[in-house]
């Protein structure tokens, strides 16, 4: 298997225009989430999903902020406008079954700047 | 709701030495208990966790955990560290719920 795939790597935007981050899970895992990393805040859990389904999305830091699971093997996070303080590296991991005692397989990031 | 607390940002040690990474959580429920790493450049790996019984976790590459209850602690150990255990650890609480909770991270470097 590939792992979690996250595309893309790196984006460098200009301050306002719209970000679309995407992820693809492991398949068989019906668990994703989103993490946001910065220096400033550590790892956040942003939202996360299982069956295609947001569970809890308490983590989104404002409206801003959208995230999407249209099918099993694909997810999108936006930012629509973005601005230079959501400057960070965005992580997508999956997982499979309930049980929070199943690793998280992580992917590698994308790392994002806002000028 | 849940946090986790990692008492030391950065750590700097000499090859050999033994380390001890410190973890915190606080949480109600039950709680599942984590430590990932992330090597430099890379994506977060698990290097253990834990969940219930023998409460001192072995895990890949020599860590150790051990969950102390009383404590609500679950630090990370290693004997003798070498210069490529050099990295980002994370202690992380996930929820019976599935939500999971990362600590702030500790930065070990170790110097050759």
């Amino acid at each position: 298997d590939a792992g979690v795939i996250q595309s893309p790597r790196h984006e460098v935007t200009e301050m306002g225009q719209e970000v679309t981050l995407r992820c693809k899970p492991i398949s068989g895992h019906d668990y994703l989430f989103w993490y946001r990393q910065t220096m400033m805040r550590g790892l956040e859990l942003l939202i996360y999903f299982n069956n295609n389904v947001p569970i809890d999305d308490s983590g989104m830091p404002e409206d801003r902020f959208s995230a999407k699971m249209p099918n099993a093997s694909f997810s999108t996070l936006k930012i629509q406008p973005s601005e230079p303080r959501d400057s960070a590296v965005y992580f997508c991991a999956s997982r499979r079954g309930q049980s929070s005692y199943n690793e998280q397989f992580f992917g590698p990031g994308t790392r994002l700047t806002v000028l | 709701a849940q946090s986790v607390s990692q008492h030391n940002h950065h750590v700097i040690l000499s090859e050999a030495a033994s380390l001890e990474l410190g973890c915190n959580y606080s949480y109600g429920g039950t709680v599942n208990l984590f430590w990932y790493v992330q090597y430099p450049g890379q994506h977060l790996q698990l290097l253990l966790k834990y969940f219930s019984g023998d409460p001192l976790v072995k895990g890949i590459k020599g860590f150790e955990a051990e969950f102390i209850k009383s404590k609500f602690s679950f630090n990370l150990r290693k004997p003798s560290v070498q210069w490529s255990d050099t990295a980002e650890y994370f202690c992380a609480v996930i929820t019976n719920a599935g939500k999971s909770t990362f600590g702030d991270g500790t930065t070990l470097t170790v110097k050759p």
